[in-house]
């Protein structure tokens, strides 16, 4: 079964405003998360990764908080854009290096 | 440098027959998987190597198989395609090291008929 799953399968956010995407995930000894961006008709793009002895990392204009104890990862997109509309999906690494993927939250940005 | 490059992009297969989907990495990565992407079940891993001349199973493995002669390739192949084999497959591959970040190519959208 699947260990990682996102709270909602749809977003729609204003363009501008900041988006949150959540993630639940069952396995307390996974050590690494990464948040992936997948736009239509391409492979998944990396965006953010971090590791179990952290509980949050900023990139560009985007921020991922991880909560062990409630066993939750987020990603935060502040200023929304256009081009932020895809697919968007959490994985985690478990001890034994296989990534497991949830099934996706797909975001939509209004003009 | 060109990534994770798959081919072909497209597919449309007759069920019973056999085909290869190709994937090169140009990274010099040691580590390559295939994935399958199904509507509402994320990416599930079919097949993976963590090195040249090795291979093992992921969490879908029937009716794939998988072989790694060199780094740089990791064909995946049909032996005998059945409609639930529908699906768009991508190739990844990283860096050795558990946390690492895979890339992945952009996909190859099999149809089974």
């Amino acid at each position: 079964g699947e260990n990682v799953g996102l709270h909602l399968p749809t977003l729609s956010v204003q363009e501008g405003d900041n988006s949150i995407i959540n993630c639940a995930y069952s396995n307390s000894a996974s050590d690494y998360f990464i948040w992936y961006k997948q736009e239509s008709g391409k492979g998944p793009q990396f965006i953010i990764d971090i590791r179990s002895n952290m509980d949050k990392r900023q990139g560009q204009r985007v921020t991922v908080l991880l909560n062990k104890t409630v066993k939750h990862l987020s990603l935060q997109i502040a200023a929304t854009q256009p081009g932020d509309s895809a697919v968007y999906f959490c994985a985690e690494i478990r001890g034994d290096y296989k990534l497991s993927f949830g099934a996706g939250t797909t975001v939509t940005v209004r003009a | 440098n060109a990534g994770v490059t798959q081919t072909p992009k497209f597919q449309v297969l007759k069920t019973g027959q056999s085909m290869t989907l190709q994937c090169a990495q140009d990274m010099n990565h040691e580590y390559m998987s295939w994935y399958r992407q199904d509507p509402g079940m994320g990416l599930r891993l079919i097949h993976y190597s963590v090195g040249a001349g090795i291979t093992d199973q992921g969490e879908v493995p029937n009716g794939y198989n998988v072989s790694r002669s060199t780094t740089e390739d990791f064909p995946l192949r049909l032996l005998s395609a059945a409609p639930s084999q529908t699906s768009v497959y991508f190739c990844a591959s990283r860096e050795q090291g558990g946390d690492q970040p895979q890339h992945f190519g952009d996909g190859t959208r099999l149809s089974i008929l």
